[in-house]
């Protein structure tokens, strides 16, 4: 059974750069139709959906994020990652990482991991 | 502000039928599949409703989907306690702007 989990800082300074990592096990990454999935939510507030990227590196950003939001693969490692730049306060949230397939909100989803931008 | 509409909280006792609205537009629940999640309190949205009717395996049958124009919904039958909880809908949205996955702002079910 595929699972994902989330690893990276808790605790970034402002204009910082986050950078979380995804783990999948039970499955690999380069399975074909499945799409490695960026999520986050406020402190209790909905969700926001960041963006994907297919094994062969395809990308595709929400519009509101694409200009400081890259996703990346590591095939090696069953990795996929999130960078965010220039981080403020608002980018505090819990991140998840999850599967989907194509063009479609995900479905599996990883446990979540919590990130706080402050100073 | 959500893209997907949600009224923020509907309640129900044990036993009873409640309903869902998530309300969206042509370029997202009016023209893609509708998805649900219910989320408990510090546990990742887990989903419940996929392609707007479809329940995975695991889902009790009381849960159901439907979708009507740029509306949809989740009906729970037979409510019990265990049902409380945040429910999410979620589109794949074809903005001019750039295609991507928008939520609604959730609904808090509490079970009285």
């Amino acid at each position: 059974q595929v699972q994902l989990r989330e690893s990276g800082p808790g605790l970034l300074r402002p204009s910082q750069t986050l950078s979380l990592t995804c783990t999948v096990s039970g499955g690999a990454i380069t399975t074909g139709g499945y799409y490695w999935t960026w999520i986050r939510q406020h402190p209790g507030k909905g969700l926001e959906w960041i963006g994907y990227i297919y094994y062969t590196g395809n990308t595709h950003y929400n519009p509101s994020l694409k200009s400081r939001a890259t996703i990346s693969v590591d095939e090696s490692r069953n990795q996929f990652s999130l960078k965010l730049r220039s981080v403020t306060a608002a980018d505090t949230a819990v991140y998840y990482c999850a599967r989907s397939l194509s063009s479609s909100p995900p479905l599996l989803w990883g446990q979540g991991t919590t990130v706080t931008v402050s100073s | 502000q959500s893209v997907l509409t949600q009224p923020p909280s509907v309640s129900g006792t044990p036993g009873q039928r409640v309903t869902i609205s998530c309300s969206g537009s042509s370029s997202n629940i009016g023209s893609n599949y509708v998805y649900w999640y219910q989320q408990l309190p510090g546990s990742a949205p887990k989903f419940f409703i996929y392609r707007t009717n479809q329940r995975p395996s695991g889902v009790p049958d009381r849960f159901s989907g439907s979708k009507s124009g740029t509306s949809a919904s989740l009906a729970i039958s037979g409510l019990r306690s265990e049902d409380e909880a945040v429910y999410y809908c979620a589109a794949w949205d074809d903005s001019l702007s750039g295609s991507h996955v928008v939520f609604g702002g959730g609904t808090k079910l509490t079970v009285l």
